[in-house]
């Protein structure tokens, strides 16, 4: 199966800074990987995805990059405020499986607490 | 907007107990799937629904623990019995359906803790 790292497990920054959460996977069959925020005691959020077909994906202070080759992918969060303090997970999903009624699970990473200090 | 409701949010209980969680997931939605995070770790898939059949429960420990979604909507996943290990939080999550790309939706999740 697939097996997704994240690193690093925390990050703290400074209000304003910037702050990149790193992801490799294993299995090259891999072609989506969304990212979550999930904040103290709530539900995980999607706040943006890849596909494979594409190197990077911007969408205002948050950006993702893939690297096929080297199987990794990055969160990049720029300008960072308090508020985007949360636990940050990567995932890795295969396409939709050829034979019918079997899965296609998204494989987490464990987690980067991210603590932007004001 | 829609969003997964689960219930209960928190379940205490004693080992060897039983207990069983509660899933709606967003209408419309054909596949739900059933995770167990344990704090400080990412959400591990213990049950994937396509409507109303097991896709995947490679990873659901069957002894004791069992999930159904017999009309294809919502879903109950219960735990016969309960362990000192089984205290976690269950996420119930959906998605349109399983294409890679289909953006899964989680609930508020099931704080279950073991005494």
């Amino acid at each position: 199966g697939e097996n997704v790292e994240q690193h690093p497990s925390t990050l703290s920054v400074q209000e304003g800074d910037s702050a990149v959460i790193k992801c490799t996977y294993s299995d090259s069959a891999s072609n989506y990987f969304p990212w979550y925020k999930q904040e103290l005691g709530k539900r995980p959020q999607l706040i943006i995805d890849i596909r494979s077909n594409v190197g990077e994906k911007k969408d205002q202070r948050i950006a993702v990059t893939l690297n096929k080759t080297a199987k990794h992918f990055s969160l990049h969060i720029t300008e960072t405020q308090p508020e985007d303090s949360a636990v940050y997970f990567c995932a890795a999903r295969q396409s939709a499986p050829a034979v019918a009624n079997t899965g296609n699970q998204f494989y987490f990473g464990t987690g980067t607490s991210l603590t932007v200090i004001p | 907007e829609a969003e997964v409701a689960q219930s209960p949010r928190y379940k205490i209980t004693e080992k060897s107990q039983a207990v069983a969680f509660w899933c709606d997931p967003i209408s419309g939605h054909a596949t739900l799937y059933w995770y167990r995070q344990i704090l400080g770790q990412g959400p591990e898939l213990l049950v994937q629904f396509q409507d109303e059949s097991v896709v995947d429960d490679s990873q659901l420990p069957k002894d004791r623990f069992s999930a159904e979604r017999l009309k294809g909507v919502d879903s109950t996943l219960k735990i016969q019995p309960a362990e000192l290990g089984d205290s976690a939080m269950y996420l119930c999550a959906s998605s349109l359906g399983s294409l890679s790309y289909n953006e899964q939706f989680f609930g508020p999740g099931t704080r279950l803790t073991v005494l």
